[in-house]
């Protein structure tokens, strides 16, 4: 088993690009989640999903849309990427009745110019 | 909103044990959580205790929780440089069944 893999690893956007970061799972995990992780500020959740077709919005969503088309994958997409979004993005992974277990990536650092 | 509390620094010498206090809001919390963070890399699960639980034991790692106080805590026996990382404390709320994060404790180990 893979676990949960990203990519890319490392990007650098121009203010204005657009770009989706891929998450991927190999678990069967319903539950899946986007993180961003700034110094001195944790980690915050930007969407999550409970399953196929479902999802829903974190505490820092704008700027940012998820699809969940299959149980597998869970795309990040930046529509118009700010320097504010300028972040180590993190997709975590949970199985069904998810009661706060989370499988982690390696994560995708991301800097806008 | 709820909130979890960690202090964000701890230099201990290799060989002396670490303790890393977090301290949590939520009334409803069923599962509480430590996951550490090498450099790096992503966060991985270290271990965590039902909330109905007063101690939980595995290997060199020692969790007690104090729900009177709100108060959870990791034990790390013997530490190595191994060990050193960013330990973050999660509580899972059941009210909303959301993960409620520290802001992470940066473990140092000195040789």
């Amino acid at each position: 088993n893979a676990g949960v893999t990203q990519t890319p690893k490392f990007q650098v956007l121009k203010t204005g690009q657009s770009m989706t970061l891929q998450c991927a799972q190999d678990m069967n995990h319903e539950y899946m989640s986007w993180y961003r992780q700034d110094p001195g500020m944790g980690l915050r959740l930007i969407h999550y999903s409970v399953g196929a077709g479902i999802t829903d919005q974190g505490e820092v969503p704008n700027g940012y849309n998820v699809s969940r088309s299959t149980t597998e994958d869970f795309p990040l997409r930046l529509l118009s990427a700010a320097p504010s979004q300028t972040s180590v993005y993190f997709c975590a992974s949970g199985a069904s009745g998810y009661t706060g277990e989370l499988f982690f990536g390696e994560g995708s650092r991301l800097t806008v110019l | 909103g709820e909130d979890v509390e960690q202090s964000l620094f701890l230099s201990v010498r290799e060989g002396d044990s670490s303790v890393i206090n977090c301290t949590y809001t939520d009334s409803s919390s069923t599962y509480l959580y430590w996951y550490k963070q090498e450099p790096g890399a992503g966060l991985q699960l270290l271990t965590y205790i039902f909330s109905n639980m007063d101690m939980k034991q595995d290997q060199r790692l020692t969790v007690l929780l104090n729900k009177k106080d709100k108060h959870l805590s990791l034990r790390i026996a013997d530490t190595q440089t191994g060990d050193s990382a960013i330990y973050f404390c999660a509580d899972f709320s059941g009210n909303n069944r959301k993960l409620i994060w520290g802001l992470g404790t940066s473990l140092a180990v000195n040789p």
